[in-house]
């Protein structure tokens, strides 16, 4: 069974509007992250959570919004899309501590397509 | 900005082996991992250096050079099924940020 669950798995939106990535771990972990993939190019850091706590954040645009309602849940909201935001956004989680903070476990991704 | 190179592509042959290289410049460092990636799915993690040296593991090993900003990633026994791409993160000290290299994009062939 999968242990991060990513919802939807494939989206087309219209520009302008607004959707929702959710996103939840079953693993126990402490902190949630949001990753985007475009082609060709590396995956981009975009938020880290910690105890539902916002702790880095290198998404320049506003229109990026994270949302953890709990612990184990951190949704993404995009509003105002552009059809540069065509990626496929991938959630993940690990533990926060020194030793352990290197390994992500990714859920499968979220591929949205903006026309 | 953070940067971290791999090359596109690289080819082998079933049975052999594969050295997947990255180099990298931050502006900090708290170790390095590598993570395969099969097309259309998650990053999958492999290995987790931040000491210099190699790092046998078996199939994968690791190499580590911080002075140089440099590591690779070695596949031996190739098996067709280790055909995917194999991405380079760099850990920085806050946290638990990655910074990505492109990916290599392995292909074995038999």
């Amino acid at each position: 069974d999968p242990k991060i669950i990513q919802k939807p798995k494939y989206l087309v939106a219209v520009t302008g509007s607004e959707k929702i990535l959710i996103c939840e771990q079953y693993l126990g972990h402490n902190a949630m992250y949001w990753y985007r993939q475009s082609a060709k190019k590396p995956l981009e850091f975009m938020f880290s959570y910690s105890y539902q706590k916002l702790m880095d954040n290198q998404t320049a645009s506003s229109r990026f919004q994270p949302q953890s309602s709990k612990k184990n849940h951190l949704d993404l909201q995009i509003t105002a899309l552009k059809p540069d935001d065509s990626a496929t956004y991938f959630c993940a989680s690990s533990l926060r501590d020194k030793n352990s903070g290197n390994t992500l476990y990714f859920g499968e991704g979220s591929r949205l397509i903006v026309v | 900005g953070q940067g971290v190179e791999q090359p596109d592509n690289l080819m082998s042959v079933e049975g052999t082996f594969a050295r997947v290289n990255c180099t990298y410049s931050t502006s900090g460092f708290n170790g390095l991992s590598w993570y395969q990636q099969r097309e259309g799915h998650a990053p999958v993690f492999l290995s987790y250096v931040v000491l210099d040296g190699l790092k046998d593991s078996g199939h994968f090993s690791t190499f580590l050079s911080r002075s140089n900003g440099y590591s690779y990633l070695l596949l031996t026994e190739l098996q067709i099924k280790d055909s995917a791409s194999y991405l380079c993160a760099v850990k920085m000290p806050n946290y638990n940020v990655l910074y990505f290299g492109s990916g290599t994009k392995l292909t074995v062939e038999p």
